[in-house]
């Protein structure tokens, strides 16, 4: 069984602070890493795709990946409350063209 | 781009009934997928197609879930004799193949409600 595992939260930070969320996977093999953001009733939407270890950064987004630890991350700078959505880890598997995701970080901006 | 469309938003039906939901995907796309989501959980990959050919299949796909693409355009996920358990939101998906893995873009979703 591939897996994906997330802290499920709710992660709350106050307006303003850089939030953190963090993702492992259990396939070693898996190359390809993306962030998706999904507002309550709502589909997800892409935030970040990340291939290659280090860090890459777009706007207050920044991920972060660790292949040697099967660990990504994702950092929000400067929160603001319409950030406030749950945020899934999704990992292309080894062999595969679908993406196993986490359960996903329910975040909270507080004003 | 007007992005993945999925129909209908809302399905409420009985159980046992039979229901059908369309996808249509970004232009360009020739990848496809279908997942399942449920409350407080990530999507489940059900399926997925390359242009009309269907190639990876979950085993949460049971016999009673169908899904086509005849045209390699738009798909249909078909279940019969709806349960209980079938209540969750559908969503389809669509990408680019090129080398590498492209992200997906989600459609709305439609969400099915088994009474």
């Amino acid at each position: 069984q591939k897996e994906v595992e997330q802290n499920s939260g709710p992660l709350s930070v106050p307006e303003g602070a850089i939030a953190s969320l963090n993702c492992t996977y259990s396939d070693r093999g898996s190359q390809s890493f993306f962030w998706y953001r999904q507002y309550s009733g709502k589909s997800p939407e892409l935030i970040m795709s990340i291939y290659s270890n280090g860090d890459k950064e777009d706007g207050r987004f920044t991920a972060q990946l660790n292949k040697a630890s099967q660990y990504v991350s994702l950092l929000i700078r400067d929160s603001q409350p319409s950030d406030s959505a749950t945020y899934l880890c999704a990992v292309n598997p080894t062999g595969g063209q679908n993406f196993v995701f986490g359960p996903g970080t329910r975040l909270s901006v507080l004003p | 781009d007007t992005g993945v469309s999925q129909n209908p938003r809302h399905k409420i039906t009985k159980r046992g009934q039979n229901v059908t939901f369309r996808c249509d995907p970004i232009s360009e796309h020739n990848r496809l997928y279908w997942y399942r989501q449920t409350l407080g959980q990530g999507p489940e990959f059900l399926t997925y197609f390359q242009n009309e050919a269907q190639l990876e299949k979950s085993r949460l796909l049971s016999d009673r879930f169908s899904a086509e693409r005849p045209k390699g355009s738009f798909s249909t996920l078909e279940i019969q004799r709806t349960e209980q358990g079938d209540s969750a939101m559908y969503l389809c998906a669509s990408s680019l193949s090129q080398r590498g893995h492209q992200p997906q873009h989600f459609g709305d979703g439609t969400r099915l409600s088994i009474l």
